[in-house]
């Protein structure tokens, strides 16, 4: 167990379906990310939250909507997605924005999704 | 923008050393990390640097050179649980805060 819980683990969906997912951090981190992972591609940095705040969105589409209700929570909702969005998708936690220590970031350990 | 190379495969016979690199190319620099991972699961934390030279700990080690943008992760006495893909991240302070880019991993097989 990582700390960062990510779920559903796998999860296949429609073009036309709506799906969310969901990342919980047990560390008291105040900042989470979420990635996308396509393979033999870098890891695409998403969305940045900071104490619940958006801070960042990377130009991402609108059929991902990001929630963080609170500094533990995470969610990503989804809909209308594209065969082109099937990924590992990421959630990842730190202390804080600002944080220049040793550790990085924890991840979790993903939700491979298909869209079909 | 922001750059960073590694060979996409490698393969390597249990027992023997290998050397990973990373080139890097970026503004706002603040440190480079090297996680693993294996198929299926999330990236582990290995090593990090911030000041040139070499950090060991245990069986990996990892050098960097910031004048060279230039990072290796050495992996000694190498196991068959060490096949994993080996990504390597330079932190950047980028828009008022630090975040994390990555390179596109590096596919490790390790052979009896």
């Amino acid at each position: 167990e990582t700390g960062v819980t990510q779920t559903p683990r796998h999860l296949v969906m429609g073009m036309t379906n709506k799906k969310s997912l969901k990342c919980e951090q047990h560390l008291g981190h105040n900042a989470m990310y979420w990635y996308k992972q396509s393979a033999k591609k870098p890891l695409e940095l998403m969305f940045v939250y900071s104490l619940e705040e958006r801070v960042e969105n990377n130009s991402v589409p609108s059929r991902f909507s990001p929630e963080c209700p609170n500094s533990s929570h995470l969610f990503l909702h989804l809909h209308t997605l594209q065969p082109e969005d099937s990924a590992l998708y990421l959630c990842a936690s730190s202390q804080g924005l600002l944080t220049g220590d040793g550790y990085g970031y924890t991840f979790g350990s993903g939700t491979r999704l298909t869209v079909v | 923008g922001q750059n960073i190379d590694q060979p996409t495969e490698m393969t390597a016979t249990e027992g023997a050393i290998v050397q990973i690199n990373c080139t890097y190319q970026t503004s706002g620099f603040n440190g480079l990390f090297w996680y693993q991972q294996h198929a299926g699961e999330a990236p582990t934390f290995l090593s990090y640097n911030v000041l040139d030279g070499l950090e060991e700990k245990g069986r990996f080690s990892s050098f960097l050179s910031r004048s060279k943008g230039y990072s290796y992760l050495l992996l000694k006495e190498l196991q068959m649980k060490d096949s994993a893909s080996y990504l390597c991240a330079v932190r950047v302070l980028s828009g008022g805060y630090n975040k994390l880019i990555f390179g596109a991993g590096t596919r490790l097989a390790v052979h009896p």
